[in-house]
């Protein structure tokens, strides 16, 4: 069975601060990987993407995601963070093949403070 | 081009009743999965559809139940609701091909508080 464990429940930082949310995963077949933002009342919206090809994946607006197949991890950075960014940040996972099956995480509250 | 929208977006019952809650799926989409979120928790797979066809299931009883229309917008029906069903339903849509893989692109959810 595939899991997926976000280590850190809340994470609070200051402004302009370095952030890194954590995400492992288990599974004995191979997976695509993924990290969605949820702000407040609103529905989920992917931030970033890991199918195939360069390890290191990067979103528009400055977050940065690493694949790491020998530790599977797939944590989510930014070297400066700004308020905007305080939100409800969940890894995920679907299996090779099997292309509706979202499995999340619990979730990482992401909190800015100025 | 509009994205999914779900209708409504809160919603009250009471213990034993029944629900319906729907979806518009994204122009070009012919896939919709449905996810619950319960307070404080990542969302988990209820089911998907695929061209009217439930196409795969996660571990919910058959009282929560769904449909796919023509039009390729879907309903999720809940039959004797419990206070535990009381959560964030999310709906997303997606294309269908051969790679793989398909972005869900999410809707912004249907709140339900069963009392």
């Amino acid at each position: 069975a595939q899991s997926v464990t976000q280590l850190d429940s809340q994470v609070p930082v200051f402004e302009e601060a370095p952030v890194e949310l954590r995400c492992n995963y288990s599974s004995s077949v191979s997976v695509y990987l993924f990290w969605y933002v949820q702000y407040p009342n609103q529905g989920l919206q992917l931030l970033l993407k890991y199918l195939s090809g360069s390890t290191l994946v990067e979103s528009i607006n400055g977050f940065e995601a690493e694949f790491n197949k020998s530790q599977t991890s797939f944590h989510l950075r930014k070297p400066s963070v700004h308020i905007s960014d305080t939100a409800e940040y969940f890894c995920a996972v679907i299996r090779y093949n099997q292309g509706g099956k979202l499995i999340f995480g619990q979730g990482t509250e992401l909190s800015v403070k100025p | 081009e509009t994205g999914v929208t779900q209708s409504p977006t809160h919603l009250i019952k009471t213990r034993g009743q029944q629900v319906t809650l729907r979806c518009s799926s994204q122009s070009g989409h012919n896939t919709v999965s449905w996810y619950q979120q319960a307070l404080g928790q990542g969302p988990q797979f209820i089911f998907q559809y695929y061209r009217e066809e439930e196409n795969g299931r996660g571990n919910f009883p058959p009282r929560f139940s769904g449909l796919q229309f023509p039009n390729y917008s879907s309903e999720l029906n809940v039959n004797a609701l419990e206070l535990d069903d009381s959560a964030l339903y999310l709906c997303a849509s997606s294309g269908h091909g051969l790679a793989g893989y398909n972005e869900q692109f999410f809707g912004p959810g249907t709140r339900l508080t069963v009392l």
